[in-house]
């Protein structure tokens, strides 16, 4: 049974450019949330996306966006990339009939750095 | 707006005795309560949930956790603890969907680095 998995791994970007990090969900989820932890942090939520549009946002700038694919699969984009940028992103996936029993399980994550 | 409170930033304990990682949450309604784990450089693996019912939850790899509706806590415990079990630990809440409009944003805390030694 394939966890949740995220690319890529690591990725090495200059202030102003744009990066797009990528997640497929558990197998059989359907919801893919984006968390935001910086180091020594917990994880910020972001936003969620369900049946391809955006259900839940957290309090972040417009810079960041994203999507969700008819096979549930995600992107997350951030434009005009800051120095506070730097984190490591997370990728969550769960099922929405599963009603208040939901889980979120995690990825390994993306350690994005913002030079 | 829910948030959650882990006062200690680190907590060390001997191999073989109980630990307890400190929990403390704000929501409204009923809370939905989670714990996860996280290994250097890794993701949050799931360790247990509190949603309904019993106030004691048992989950993964012999952890459990207390709910306390009055003191609004949910307190992480092992009976023994192992070398392994050295990670970061963080709790996180969840409202109800009735508020959240379906969404299952959680919440976390700042995390408390757990040091088992020998």
């Amino acid at each position: 049974d394939a966890g949740v998995t995220q690319s890529p791994t690591h990725l090495i970007k200059t202030r102003g450019q744009q990066v797009t990090l990528r997640c497929s969900p558990k197998s059989g989820h359907d919801t893919v949330s984006w968390y935001q932890q910086a180091l020594g942090q917990g994880p910020q939520f972001i936003f969620q996306y369900y049946e391809e549009e955006e259900r839940q946002r957290g309090n972040f700038p417009d810079r960041f966006s994203g999507h969700q694919f008819p096979n549930y699969s995600s992107e997350l984009n951030v434009n005009a990339l800051l120095l506070g940028d730097s984190a490591l992103y997370l990728c969550a996936s769960s099922l929405a009939s599963g009603g208040a029993i939901d889980t979120q399980y995690f990825g390994p994550g993306t350690r994005l750095t913002v030079l | 707006a829910q948030s959650v409170a882990q006062p200690e930033d680190q907590v060390n304990v001997a191999e073989g005795n109980p630990l307890t990682v400190k929990c403390t949450y704000s929501v409204s309604g009923n809370p939905y309560l989670f714990w996860y784990v996280q290994y250097p450089n890794r993701g949050l693996q799931f360790l247990l949930k509190y949603i309904t019912g019993d106030n004691l939850v048992k989950g993964s790899y012999g952890f459990e956790a207390e709910f306390n509706k009055s003191q609004t806590s949910f307190h992480l415990k092992k009976p023994s603890a192992l070398v392994s079990d050295s990670a970061l630990y963080f709790c996180a809440v969840r409202a109800p969907y009735i508020l959240t409009g379906g969404g299952n944003k959680l919440t976390f805390g700042t995390g408390t680095q757990l040091k088992v030694e020998l």
